[in-house]
């Protein structure tokens, strides 16, 4: 079974660019998640989808950042413009069924997005 | 809200020593409990979990109770390796407006010198 994937692997940017990251989750996972993971720190989510719907982006910068899940398949995680303070590792993860807590999150490598 | 505290790293042990790391949590409901570990230049990938009260999980010789008495998921290993290293994460799932909500903690760095 793939795993999760995610492109690019790593970001350059100057800040006020802007960038998108991709992310393909476990085929037939309703939920997905993006997480943003500072250094030393855990990952703190961005936005969680259930099959396309959005059903918690309370920690979304929404000025800045903005995430779509076409067709309940892949994602896309955008920032316009970014800020320094953007800098951190982006993770995607996936999980099955819908709305059991014990669910086990799968995760991909990440994107390591430097902002200078 | 839920909240998941560890122990602060990095923790630097020799190879076949004992391994604590302590995890303690505060939740409104009845969640799950998990432990995540996160090699070098890898993802995070689960390593552990217990659902209910007084459960344990076990993996790689790893183990965790929930300690449902403590709000605690401490993390124990009795004699580590060098390939143990790595950064490990204690979370917690629970129901959020009718969806699974995950929380982690920080984490902790775990260095096993040979």
């Amino acid at each position: 079974e793939a795993g999760v994937a995610q492109s690019p692997r790593y970001k350059i940017i100057e800040k006020r660019q802007s960038v998108a990251f991709w992310c393909n989750p476990i085929s037939g996972h309703a939920t997905l998640y993006w997480y943003q993971q500072i250094l030393g720190q855990g990952p703190k989510l961005l936005i969680q989808f259930q099959n396309n719907g959005v059903v918690d982006d309370s920690q979304l910068p929404k000025d800045r950042f903005s995430a779509e899940r076409l067709k309940g398949v892949d994602s896309t995680l955008k920032i316009q413009p970014a800020k320094l303070e953007d800098s951190a590792v982006y993770l995607c993860a996936s999980s099955t069924r819908k709305g059991l807590v014990s669910n086990e999150q799968f995760f991909g490598p990440g994107t390591r997005l430097t902002v200078l | 809200g839920d909240s998941v505290t560890q122990m602060e790293g990095p923790v630097t042990l020799s190879e076949e020593a004992f391994l604590t790391i302590n995890c303690t949590y505060t939740a409104t409901g009845y969640p799950s409990l998990f432990w995540y570990v996160q090699y070098p230049g890898e993802g995070l990938q689960l390593l552990l979990k217990a659902t209910k009260a007084d459960d344990k999980g076990s993996n790689k010789g790893f183990e965790a109770t929930y300690r449902k008495e403590t709000t605690s998921f401490h993390l124990e290993k009795g004699s580590v390796q060098v390939s143990d290293s790595a950064v490990y994460f204690c979370a917690l799932s629970d129901y959020s407006g009718g969806y699974q909500k995950v929380t982690f903690g920080t984490g902790t760095k775990l260095q096993v010198i040979p």
